[in-house]
């Protein structure tokens, strides 16, 4: 399976600044996607990154708080923007590599803490 | 109406003992058939996936899928403390995304 380097691990920041999340995998893959776990639950899909074209994402999210990047097929980034305490989460990363049926591959997440 | 349910738990299974986790989902063109394991304060780790019905068997663990009933359960034997964690269910239509269910926390006391 592909192995992915996420950072920052954590953060704590101000509310109304922005974060930036990067995703780098260590093998080409088609699709990287974007989780989102509030505490206690589960994980919700923010958004589906394809190299070359814009993000999909999921009803509830929009590009404006959430935009994303994916300049090449290993590398991804998340921002959230405007932060607000709701968005104190954990924020994953994830692909699936062409060919395989086994299922997601995730980064170590991102513990953001917005004050 | 969610799409895939579990027991959120805790289940509580004394060590040595089998744990027994369930999920069910609705939709019906389901293909695809995954268990997660998250250790607290850690990312998911992908332990079982299955796509047919009946068991399926790694170690210590072991899926079982009733597509019929739209049902899959994971089976831990020989339960051991360091098993102690929330396990996601996630299901799958071919070309679609995934769908995880909320997670079982379980708990299993020496």
């Amino acid at each position: 399976s592909a192995v992915i380097s996420q950072k920052p691990s954590r953060d704590i920041c101000q509310r109304g600044t922005s974060l930036t999340i990067q995703c780098q995998v260590d093998s080409q893959v088609t699709m990287m996607f974007w989780y989102r776990q509030q505490p206690g639950q589960s994980l919700t899909l923010i958004a589906t990154a394809n190299q070359g074209s814009e993000a999909t994402y999921e009803s509830g999210f929009v590009i404006d708080k959430f935009p994303i990047s994916r300049p090449n097929l290993t590398f991804s980034t998340l921002t959230v923007s405007n932060m607000s305490p709701e968005d104190s989460s954990i924020y994953l990363c994830s692909v699936e590599k062409p060919g395989q049926r086994d299922g997601y591959t995730f980064g170590s997440g991102t513990r953001l803490t917005v004050v | 109406q969610k799409e895939v349910e579990q027991n959120s738990g805790p289940l509580s299974v004394p060590e040595g003992a089998i744990a027994s986790l369930n999920c069910t989902y609705s939709d019906r063109g389901s293909q695809s058939f995954f268990w997660y394991r998250q250790y607290s304060g850690k990312s998911p780790e992908l332990i079982m996936s299955i796509y047919s019905n009946g068991d399926k068997e790694d170690g210590r663990f072991t899926a079982q899928l009733n597509k019929a009933s739209q049902y899959v359960s994971l089976l831990i034997r020989d339960s051991q403390p360091s098993d102690s964690a929330t396990y996601l269910c996630a299901v799958r239509r071919y070309g679609q995304n995934f769908v995880f269910g909320p997670g079982t926390r379980l708990s299993v006391l020496p």
